[in-house]
């Protein structure tokens, strides 16, 4: 089956820091991937769709200056959370697409800010 | 804008008995639907999926219905075992993925 890693699987950052969140399609290529976030006891949300070789396109309300994303290749995407705050300690969660349906998760970062 | 809902955000059964979980959705134009069991701390895992062209779908120990006139989906787990203890979330999808709000499931053996 298709695998959908995420690297670190935790990470803490201090306040007003920058950190970055991997996703790799380890068997695959993804044209395109997902990012969501999930804060605790709540469903996930998405943030932005990041497409291979051009700009990613974010949700309403979701800052693309804060979340940086690129999409530099068809197996990897990095999310970058600048100037980090506590309240956007989250679970971040990407998935890679593999055709029209087929969507694979990996088993998310967890992100805490101090 | 699309919404997926679910009628109860905690659902407790016995072990060996059946389980369904409900969810709503919005959008009379989704086509394609999917239900996932994400347990803690974890990524989603896909369980079954359905399209619009179908009310009804069966796994292994798992059913989906889809009733399109009132938008509804439905997961069945028969047996619940006590690995099926999770939360589960129905989600609309096809190019994007779009999550409810999730109901925990809890199985008391």
């Amino acid at each position: 089956g298709a695998v959908v890693s995420q690297h670190p699987s935790r990470v803490i950052c201090k306040s007003g820091t920058s950190v970055k969140i991997e996703c790799r399609s380890l068997d695959f290529q993804a044209t395109t991937m997902f990012w969501y976030r999930q804060f605790p006891k709540q469903s996930l949300m998405l943030m932005a769709t990041s497409n291979e070789g051009s700009k990613a396109t974010y949700e309403q309300g979701v800052e693309k200056d804060k979340f940086l994303i690129n999409h530099a290749s068809l197996t990897l995407s990095t999310l970058t959370v600048t100037s980090a705050h506590p309240e956007d300690s989250s679970f971040y969660i990407c998935s890679a697409g593999r055709g029209a349906y087929e969507q694979y998760f990996g088993p998310g970062t967890r992100l805490t800010v101090t | 804008g699309e919404s997926v809902g679910l009628h109860l955000p905690t659902l407790s059964v016995q072990e060996g008995d059946n389980s369904i979980i409900n969810c709503a959705y919005s959008n009379s134009a989704s086509d394609y639907f999917i239900w996932y069991k994400q347990e803690s701390g974890k990524g989603p895992q896909f369980i079954i999926d359905i399209r619009s062209n179908m009310d009804k779908r069966q796994g292994q120990r798992v059913t989906v219905l889809l009733n399109k006139t009132v938008k509804h989906l439905s997961l069945q787990i028969a047996a619940t075992q006590p690995g099926d203890s999770a939360v589960y979330f129905c989600a609309t999808g096809g190019f994007k993925t779009i999550f409810g709000a999730g109901t925990r499931l809890f199985v008391k053996a």
